[in-house]
């Protein structure tokens, strides 16, 4: 149980391109989705909470207007990476958590590479 | 600001030995600590969740023990195995919202 899925798993575009990211709860109702970017062999870095049908919250030095968050269903939220430059090349991640209670696990997409040339 | 250190070097044993790893933290009074796993190009699994006011915690072959004085919680793996060679992150959080701060996580390797 407590599947995520994202998709697309590996993104290989120009720079100017929009890029979107799906991250689905398949088997559970997520009222709260989180979106990570991780650099190699660093922590992961959360960009923004998603709560389904409110506005994401973003963290300090986060452009919204940059990723743009939208949680519309309790099983789907999309990162949307608007005029990707190579220095937003980095593996995105994103985790569903199922319950209420904030100390509850969070379930892991597998991530998605997102590579601009 | 909160820091959160975990040993940055890899962690070679021996299969069948005890693997420890440690989570350190500064600045922060976390209500809840958090194991997760990671393999290479994968997201993190969960493992473990231990609170403040529980001194250990386990599960099959693993233990995490959780020392708010210290500011410090340890991470055992007993009978360790190949399939265990992995990247191990600790997480804290607190309050209601969910949000996790993740150290840069422990890279096992496990030998048979």
């Amino acid at each position: 149980g407590a599947v995520v899925s994202q998709h697309p798993s590996r993104v290989i575009c120009k720079s100017g391109t929009s890029v979107k990211i799906e991250c689905r709860s398949l088997d559970f109702q997520a009222t709260t989705m989180f979106w990570y970017r991780q650099f190699p062999k660093q922590s992961l870095m959360l960009m923004a909470t998603s709560n389904e049908g409110s506005k994401a919250t973003y963290e300090q030095g986060v452009e919204k207007d940059k990723f743009l968050i939208n949680h519309a269903s309790l099983t789907l939220s999309t990162l949307t990476v608007t005029s990707a430059h190579p220095e937003d090349s980095s593996f995105y991640i994103c985790s569903a958590r199922a319950g209420i209670w904030g100390n509850q696990p969070q379930h892991f997409g597998d991530g998605t590479r997102l590579s601009i040339l | 600001s909160q820091k959160i250190e975990q040993n940055s070097e890899a962690l070679n044993i021996q299969e069948g030995k005890t693997a420890t790893l440690t989570c350190n933290y500064t600045n922060y009074s976390p209500a809840y600590l958090q194991w997760y796993r990671q393999d290479p190009g994968r997201g993190p699994v969960f493992l473990l969740l231990i609170r403040e006011n529980e001194k250990e915690k386990r599960k099959e072959r693993l233990k995490v023990t959780f020392d708010t004085t210290l500011k410090q919680s340890l991470f055992h793996i007993t009978a360790s195995q190949p399939a265990d060679s992995a990247t191990y992150l600790c997480a804290l959080g607190s309050g209601n919202t969910g949000k996790l701060i993740f150290g840069q996580g422990t890279t096992l390797q496990v030998k048979p």
